[in-house]
């Protein structure tokens, strides 16, 4: 049982260029977030999908995209990175009601220079 | 707007003595609390969660939160701490209505010494 899966682990990307993150669970949750972690700053939410067919932003959304692809996977794109988006990028997910803890990847580390 | 405190940046115990790390937080209505806890290049791990009832909650690997509404705060202990507790240590909180996303504080790196 892999529960959450992050690909790539890491990444360099140059000004501009665009990229996608992937995520798939296998816990069949119904509720799947993205996450970024700086130092100091603790994890902020970007985007979440509270259930499959929905999507709507978080706390840091300027400059991400993200597509609910189905119930197990949930990407995160960089139309255009910008050396402010060098993270740490996590994905969650969670049964739906707000109870349950969240589930998280081991992490995608970007750079971006 | 929710928002959870963590006091210190760093925590140092010697191994076997008490550890606290320490979460306040603010949130409309009654809250959900939960700790996770980072290793090394890793993701976040669920170590327990206070819902409602018995304000002292057990959780995973011998530690424990005490929740205390008047003081809105949800400190994270441990009687006996071990090298091998060293690692980053997140609090969170939502709200008990609606659909509220977690609110992460900014983290509390954990070192027990030998």
């Amino acid at each position: 049982n892999a529960g959450v899966t992050q690909t790539p682990k890491f990444q360099v990307l140059k000004t501009g260029q665009s990229m996608t993150l992937q995520c798939a669970q296998d816990m069949n949750h119904n509720s799947m977030y993205w996450y970024r972690q700086d130092p100091g700053m603790g994890l902020r939410l970007i985007y979440y999908s509270a259930s499959e067919g929905t999507t709507d932003k978080g706390e840091v959304p300027n400059g991400y995209n993200v597509s609910r692809l189905n119930k197990r996977e949930f990407s995160l794109r960089l139309e255009s990175a910008a050396p402010s988006q060098t993270s740490v990028y996590f994905c969650a997910s969670s049964e739906a009601g707000g109870i349950q803890p969240q589930h998280f990847g081991d992490g995608t580390r970007l750079s971006i220079l | 707007a929710q928002s959870v405190a963590q006091p210190e940046d760093q925590v140092n115990v010697a191994e076997g003595n008490p550890l606290t790390v320490k979460c306040t937080y603010s949130v409309s209505g009654n809250p959900y609390l939960f700790w996770y806890v980072q290793y090394p290049n890793r993701g976040l791990q669920f170590l327990l969660k206070y819902i409602t009832g018995d304000n002292l909650v057990k959780g995973s690997y011998g530690f424990e939160a005490e929740f205390n509404k008047s003081q809105t705060s949800f400190h994270l202990k441990k009687p006996s701490a071990l090298v091998s507790d060293s690692a980053l240590y997140f609090c969170a909180v939502r709200a008990d209505s609606g659909y509220s996303t977690l609110t992460f504080g900014k983290g509390t790196m954990l070192l027990v010494s030998p």
